[in-house]
This record gives structure tokens, sequence and C-alpha cells, in this order.
């Protein structure tokens, strides 16, 4: 069983819908991560979280500690959206301080 | 410029040979990664460094060779390529450990 998990893996949205998308894990985490990648293959780093709520223009992400789930929203979304979105978690191992792990990501299509 | 590059961005080579990817920051920042790519798995770590001279184990190193003698080159060695490193690397940094600026990636195909 994979550590983290996402879901949906694909998701079709309409401009201009409310996007949620869903990341659980497994284990103690110290950050967690969302992540984008576009068609072309750059990645970016959009939020790292271990609390709370953080917000950058029309991405909201959320994280339950207790529930060990987090979920990042667009609001008003664009087809210039449309992209992979990854979740990542740090965790300290027996063996190194800052392991990580990815989900398997969820493409997200906008359509105009 | 400024930012953070990967080089070669293509390679192809053969099974058993040597091949070092480069990856170059301009940030000074004191974390960087190395990732594989693959189809049905996802982004995986290989090493990271917290600063020069400082390297670790991620989730898949075995094959990989590392080194930080500079804080701003975080170069990664297959000391004897297999078919099975195939893959998109994804090199990135991080000041705080956490927020992280990835390079364009490098495509090594191993033949």
């Amino acid at each position: 069983k994979n550590e983290v998990e996402q879901s949906p893996q694909n998701l079709t949205a309409q401009e201009g819908e409310f996007i949620t998308i869903n990341c659980s894990y497994s284990v103690g985490i110290s950050a967690l991560h969302w992540l984008q990648q576009h068609p072309g293959g750059g990645i970016v780093s959009l939020f790292m979280l271990s609390s709370g709520k953080k917000k950058h223009g029309r991405l909201i992400a959320t994280i339950n500690i207790q529930e060990k789930h987090s979920s990042l929203h667009i609001t008003a979304s664009h087809p210039r959206d449309s992209a992979v979105y990854i979740c990542a978690v740090s965790f300290p191992t027996p063996y190194n301080n800052n392991d990580m792990r990815f989900g398997a990501g969820t493409r997200l299509t906008v359509k105009p | 410029d400024a930012g953070i590059t990967q080089s070669p961005r293509y390679k192809i080579t053969e099974t058993g040979r040597q091949v070092t990817l480069m990856c170059h920051q301009t940030w000074s920042h004191s974390y960087m990664f190395w990732y594989r790519q693959d189809l049905g798995h996802g982004l995986r770590l290989i090493y990271y460094s917290a600063a020069a001279d400082i390297t670790d184990k991620g989730e898949v190193p075995d094959g990989y060779v590392v080194s930080r003698s500079k804080t701003e080159n975080f170069p990664l060695t297959l000391e004897s390529a297999t078919r099975s490193q195939t893959s998109v690397y994804f090199c990135a940094s991080s000041r705080t450990r956490y927020e992280q600026y990835f390079g364009p990636g490098t495509r090594l195909t191993v033949t």
C-alpha cells in the first residue's frame, strides 16, 4: 500500500467550476506538499503545510493532521489550471531525517 | 541566469556505462534533492543533501552515487547504468528543506 493516496486519479471540469483534490497519508509527517506538473513536464511547488490552511490566489490547501488528510481546492477553475497535481509528504525515518513519499498524482483537465 | 538547471536535458547511454547528471543552483540553497519519475511509480526520492558534504539516502538509492563538494552543485552518478534506470530525473533545491524548486528534468534512456 502506498503511503500517500490521491483521489481522483483523473478529473475533468468545466471552466469556472470549483475543484477539490484529496490526499490521504498513513505515516506521521513533518510536512505535506502540493506540487503542480505542467504538460511540458516542469514541476512547481504550490504549498507546504504542516497544519491548518494556506491560500495563494485561487488555490487553497488544507490539512487535518488527526485525520491524516489534505485537500487542494481550486476556485473558478481555468483551462490553464490543467496539469497533474501531486501530493507528497516529508517524514523522518530511523535512517534519515527527511524521506519523502509522493502520491501518484491527479490529472486535471479544465475545458473552456 | 539565476535558478536551477540540469544537464544534459536528454541522454541516451548503453547498459554498463557510467553516467553523470548535473544539477546547479544559483540561490545558495542548503538543501538539494534528486528524484526519478516513472510511469506507475510517480516521483521517488533518490538522495538528498542538507549542505555541502552532507548527503543522505532516499527511497531508491541503489545504483546511484551523489556528491556535494560545493553548495551550488549536486551531481548524480549512475556507476553502471541499467535499463531499469531509464527515467526522467528531477533535481530540486530548497532553502528551508520544505519548499522546493525543481529543475527542468533530464530524460535518460539506457539501451
